[in-house]
């Protein structure tokens, strides 16, 4: 099956600082997404985005989707920016979701 | 236009009960997943049905796992005979026919003692 890599496992910052979040996947995709599960645990849609750049205020997110990755860009963070960041594809063919290992990101005041 | 519904939100079953999550997915979504996430990990598909079919249960656990989405009423998740390993987070996800973006629930949190 498809593998999907996130890196770093771990993120510690200050607020106010920027980071860069990564994702690689190991087989051509129909469809990424970007969650961030907050610490309650709720799951929240921060991109869709198969190709391209979008950006959303603080956040933006890139796919190279020849190149098999995903980055997401978080600038001026916030303690509220806390919690897990997850990358998840749908394989051409199939109409499933493989999530990546996620990201924990703390931020701290 | 409400989102993905789920409930319980929490959901307590000792060991050897019936455990039913229900899912009832956005007005004019047809598809619906499931996803479990066991603590301190990444979500698993589970199952993808559309109205009255399974379209992909290839994480579905072979025994004691079923689920459907019936014409009418939510998708349905049920466990039989519930031990201390499916204690985890039941998500739902639902997406439009035309659209491969997925909106998650709230997810279910299943305690088994």
């Amino acid at each position: 099956g498809i593998q999907v890599e996130q890196s770093p496992p771990d993120l510690i910052l200050q607020e106010g600082a920027n980071s860069t979040l990564r994702c690689n996947f190991s087989d051509s995709v129909n469809n990424l997404q970007w969650f961030h599960q907050n610490p309650w645990g709720q799951l929240i849609n921060l991109f869709y985005i198969p190709s391209g750049t979008k950006q959303n205020g603080r956040l933006s997110a890139t796919t190279v989707a020849t190149e098999r990755y995903s980055l997401l860009y978080i600038s001026s963070s916030q303690t509220t920016d806390s919690g897990v960041y997850f990358c998840a594809v749908e394989r051409i063919g199939f109409q499933k979701l493989v999530f990546g290992t996620g990201t924990r990101l703390l931020v701290s005041p | 236009n409400a989102g993905v519904m789920q409930n319980p939100r929490h959901l307590v079953r000792r060991r050897g009960q019936e455990a039913r999550l229900r899912c009832s997915p956005m007005k004019g979504h047809s598809h619906v997943y499931w996803y479990r996430q066991l603590p301190e990990e990444g979500l698993k598909f589970m199952v993808y049905l559309q109205k009255e079919n399974i379209i992909d249960e290839s994480g579905m656990p072979k025994e004691r796992f079923s689920a459907e989405f019936p014409k009418e009423g939510p998708s349905i998740l049920r466990i039989q005979q519930v031990v201390r390993g499916d204690s985890a987070a039941y998500f739902c996800a639902s997406s439009p026919p035309s659209d491969r973006k997925q909106f998650f629930g709230p997810g279910t949190r299943l305690t088994v003692l």
